[in-house]
């Protein structure tokens, strides 16, 4: 049981280029996100999927595409990155044991990206 | 809407101190608080969590929060700090759709 997975954990990309980060979890997790982390500003949910074959944008969509793939499975992707991305990304699934009971986000380790 | 505010993003204690980590939260609704403790390069890990049970909840590590509704306060506390708890620590109330809603965060320093 692995938990969250994320690859990669470190990336450089130039401005301009394109990119997808991968997320999995193995806890049969319906609900599926992507933050970004940013000094002094916590962590900023990006888009959210809360079943398979839906996909919702959060506080800071602008530039970012999401894919549920499959149950498991949660990219982004970054079409033309600007520098403005820059930032730490982490993707989480949450349990919904109902009214209260479960309400955990598990989150991953992170990936890295810098854009140059 | 729902928000947090997180008083000091930097506080610092000596081993075997009081842990006081402070939490304000904005919301229209009965609200779902979290707090969770990142290591250096590390993800997120689940300290504790209200969810309208008991108003003192005990986490892992020692680390415990009070809900206080009067005061919308959700305060960290542990009665003695140890270096390995040198971490940043986020505050965060469940918005719509379930989505976690952050504070800045504080950054634990722990000194000998």
């Amino acid at each position: 049981n692995a938990g969250v997975t994320q690859t990669p954990k470190f990336q450089v990309l130039k401005t301009g280029q394109s990119m997808t980060l991968q997320c999995a979890q193995d806890m049969n997790h319906n609900s599926m996100y992507w933050y970004r982390q940013d000094p002094g500003m916590g962590l900023r949910l990006i888009y959210y999927s809360a079943s398979e074959g839906t996909t919702d944008k959060g506080e800071v969509p602008n530039g970012y595409n999401v894919s549920r793939l499959n149950k498991r499975e949660f990219s982004l992707r970054l079409e033309s990155a600007a520098p403005s991305q820059t930032s730490v990304y982490f993707c989480a699934s949450r349990n919904s044991g109902g009214q209260g009971l479960g309400e955990t986000q598990y989150f991953g380790p992170g990936t890295r990206l810098l854009v140059l | 809407a729902q928000s947090v505010t997180q008083l000091g993003s930097h506080v610092s204690v000596s081993e075997g101190a009081l842990v006081l980590l402070r939490c304000n939260y904005s919301s229209s609704v009965p609200p779902y608080l979290f707090w969770y403790v990142q290591y250096p390069n590390q993800g997120l890990q689940l300290l504790l969590k209200y969810t309208s049970a008991a108003t003192l909840v005990k986490g892992i590590n020692g680390f415990e929060a009070e809900f206080k509704k009067s005061e919308t306060s959700f305060h960290l506390t542990k009665p003695s700090a140890h270096m390995s708890d040198a971490a940043e620590y986020f505050c965060a109330v469940r918005g719509g759709y379930n989505k976690l809603i952050f504070g800045a965060g504080t950054r634990l320093a722990v000194h000998p």
